[in-house]
């Protein structure tokens, strides 16, 4: 069965920095592209940022509301896909999840919380 | 970065109804659509790929179509167990995936 589980989330002040894991299983994680996107209380879906696959490059794209904050990156020999994420702002409080593919965001995580408050 | 104005933003019908959510693109995006239902509480789950492809194990009652910058997502009998948001999302720019607003699908 394929699963993502993602971890890493809580309560951080703004200005700091969190990282968050997606662990995969039930695939070859290293032949896929993994993407985050973000849901905001109450909101709509956000696309945060994907990373591809080593066969393409292993590059990454952001969303404008997260480049040069955020930074994805990837550890195939665990199967963990990473998303670092500094400068925290109140805006950034949202349900993270982890999902596979950019072009069609399947399967999905159960999500993690990250509140940015002080 | 290319808009998607879905709509409505929610919807009441009664079960057996068919329902339409509609969702439109700021410029011809091809087939590069795809449709997601989201339960309360629960993660995204795709339906509908490619505008009109239905996911493996997603029930017949749900279709897509569309093309270019118009497209429709139908559920053809509402059924309690498909109260939901549902959401369109385009990757025609991999670069800046977008989606839309959502749509809340309410029984009467």
């Amino acid at each position: 069965e394929v699963q993502l589980v993602e971890s890493g989330g809580g309560l951080v002040q703004p200005g700091r920095s969190l990282r968050l894991s997606c662990t995969a299983s039930g695939f070859t994680f290293g032949d896929y592209a993994m993407s985050w996107v973000r849901q905001a209380p109450g909101k709509g879906l956000e696309w945060v940022g994907f990373i591809r696959s080593k066969a393409y490059g292993g590059t990454t794209e952001y969303a404008a509301s997260v480049k040069g904050r955020f930074t994805i990156s990837r550890d195939d020999s665990k199967s963990i896909a990473y998303l670092q994420m500094n400068s925290l702002k109140t805006e950034d409080t949202a349900v993270y999840y982890c999902t596979r593919n950019p072009s069609s965001f399947d399967p999905w995580g159960q999500g993690t919380l990250v509140t940015v408050s002080s | 970065d290319i808009q998607m104005t879905q709509s409505p933003s929610s919807l009441s019908a009664s079960v057996g109804d068919r329902v339409t959510i509609t969702c439109q693109a700021s410029q011809d995006i091809s087939n590069y659509l795809n449709w997601y239902q989201q339960k309360p509480g629960k993660a995204p789950k795709l339906l509908i790929y490619d505008a009109s492809n239905l996911e493996t194990g997603v029930p017949s009652r749900f279709s897509g179509s569309g093309s270019g910058t118009d497209f429709t997502f139908t559920i053809s009998s509402l059924q309690p167990e498909d109260i939901a948001t549902y959401y369109c999302q385009q990757y025609d720019n991999l670069s800046s995936l977008t989606f839309g607003g959502g749509t809340k699908v309410e029984i009467k």
